[in-house]
């Protein structure tokens, strides 16, 4: 069965800190891993797209990595910010899935206090 | 460019009624996909429309319905409403829909039912 799992479930670090997201799937044949960040009351937001060849990719502060062979993938965010309380999903892609093009997990809610 | 336009942002209904929710992708666009959020499940692929055709289907019951006109506007309609049918309901384009495009998330329609 496909899955995403993500972990934590949610996160609270102090502004200007650094933290780890981390997704694992399950999601075969792969055709590509996605970050989104939804704010609340907001539509989810693409960070970042990552096809199998690609092991890290950078957004500004936030840098995703991903390991096709053990099926992981994390997102880091540096300095962190007021601005970065959101969720964060991790989305893969797999091909020719029949009914499910993209599978999601869960989100990992993530709150930067002062 | 405009962005994924929602509408309503809220709707409050009640058991037996039915519902219809608007979406206008992105111009240029013609992939759109609509998402049923909740917070105990997540993301949820409810279906995807090309070119006035639907092309993929999640695992929802039959109560759900869309269509796409030839502008790519689309429509979601929900019939006999539940009281499980309470969540975000999301829509989402990109240019055709294949695997490696970011997809464009409006804000999403909040749907309560009482």
């Amino acid at each position: 069965k496909n899955q995403v799992e993500q972990s934590p479930q949610s996160l609270i670090i102090l502004e200007g800190k650094n933290c780890t997201l981390q997704c694992n799937y399950t999601v075969s044949p792969f055709s590509n891993l996605r970050w989104y960040k939804q704010d609340t009351g907001r539509g989810p937001v693409s960070l970042t797209i990552m096809t199998f060849s690609e092991n890290t990719k950078s957004n500004g502060r936030y840098t995703a990595t991903l390991d096709a062979d053990t099926k992981q993938s994390s997102l880091h965010i540096t300095a962190s910010q007021l601005s970065d309380s959101a969720s964060y999903i991790c989305v893969v892609s797999a091909w020719n899935s029949g009914n499910t093009p993209l599978v999601f997990g869960k989100g990992t809610r993530l709150s930067v206090i002062a | 460019k405009a962005g994924v336009t929602q509408t309503p942002r809220y709707l409050i209904k009640t058991r037996g009624q039915q519902v219809t929710l608007s979406c206008s992708p992105i111009s240029g666009h013609r992939s759109v996909s609509w998402y049923q959020q909740t917070p105990g499940q997540g993301l949820q692929f409810l279906f995807e429309y090309f070119s006035e055709t639907q092309r993929n289907k999640g695992n929802f019951p039959g109560r759900f319905s869309g269509r796409q006109f030839s502008n790519s506007r689309s429509e979601m309609n929900v019939s006999t409403l539940e009281l499980g049918d309470s969540a975000l309901y999301l829509c989402a384009s990109s240019l055709d829909g294949e695997s490696n495009q970011p997809q464009h998330f409006g804000d999403g329609t909040r749907l309560s039912i009482l």
